[in-house]
């Protein structure tokens, strides 16, 4: 069974541009998640998805970040404009949507690098 | 969720037991724990969960105390390749929203 494809795997920007990352979830799927993972830390939610619909984004910054998930599958996510502080890994993950269980299947993750 | 407490590292000896403590002295009765476990520069692996029973699997076993306030993941024969942060989460089962709160974790060094 492939895992979670994203990419780029690695991306360099300048502050005040725009970027923006691809996550392919696991086939059927239907759960999808989008975490910022800042250096040192644990992975911080920014965005869930249940097929194509938004279940929580209470996290994610509205004014520059934005999310979809079109036909429920392919998800994308984009930062417009970029601030240093966006410097992170961000991962995607899936489940299944019988997944009560907490068990999540991660991507390896984009690493994001602002100047 | 409650909150976890994880020593920020340990080391431990290949071919040995690795013993990764959390404490969740907040937990809830309707809350589970779970452990993750992320190897450098990929993304977090699950790995197990429990209730309030003992359990293990393929990959570890967890021991949780009878008052739940703590729990123990144990790797009975460490590798080189099990060098990791480890997480240690409580979250509602079935929650709506399923979402993981990850602390800082444990970095275990497994030394050759």
């Amino acid at each position: 069974e492939a895992g979670v494809a994203q990419s780029p795997r690695y991306k360099i920007i300048e502050k005040r541009q725009s970027v923006a990352f691809w996550c392919n979830p696991i086939s059927g799927h239907a759960t999808l998640y989008w975490y910022q993972q800042i250096l040192g830390q644990g992975p911080k939610l920014l965005i869930q998805f249940q097929n194509n619909g938004v279940v929580d984004d209470s996290q994610l910054p509205k004014d520059r970040f934005s999310a979809e998930r079109l036909k429920g599958v392919d998800s994308t996510l984009k930062i417009q404009p970029a601030k240093l502080e966006d410097s992170a890994v961000y991962l995607c993950a899936s489940s299944p949507t019988s997944a009560m269980l907490g068990e999540q299947y991660f991507g390896p993750g984009t690493r994001l690098t602002v100047t | 969720d409650a909150k976890t407490t994880q020593p920020p590292s340990m080391d431990c000896a290949e071919g040995r037991a690795a013993n990764l403590p959390c404490n969740h002295s907040t937990i809830s009765g309707n809350e589970y724990v779970y452990w993750y476990r992320q190897i450098h520069s990929q993304g977090p692996q699950y790995i197990i969960h429990g209730l309030k029973n003992n359990e293990t699997n393929e990959m570890a076993s967890l021991i949780i105390t009878e008052d739940r306030k703590s729990s123990t993941l144990i790797l009975p024969h460490a590798t080189l390749r099990d060098t990791a942060v480890y997480y240690c989460i409580v979250r509602v089962y079935g929650g709506a929203t399923n979402k993981l709160i990850f602390g800082t974790g444990t970095l275990l060094a497994v030394q050759p």
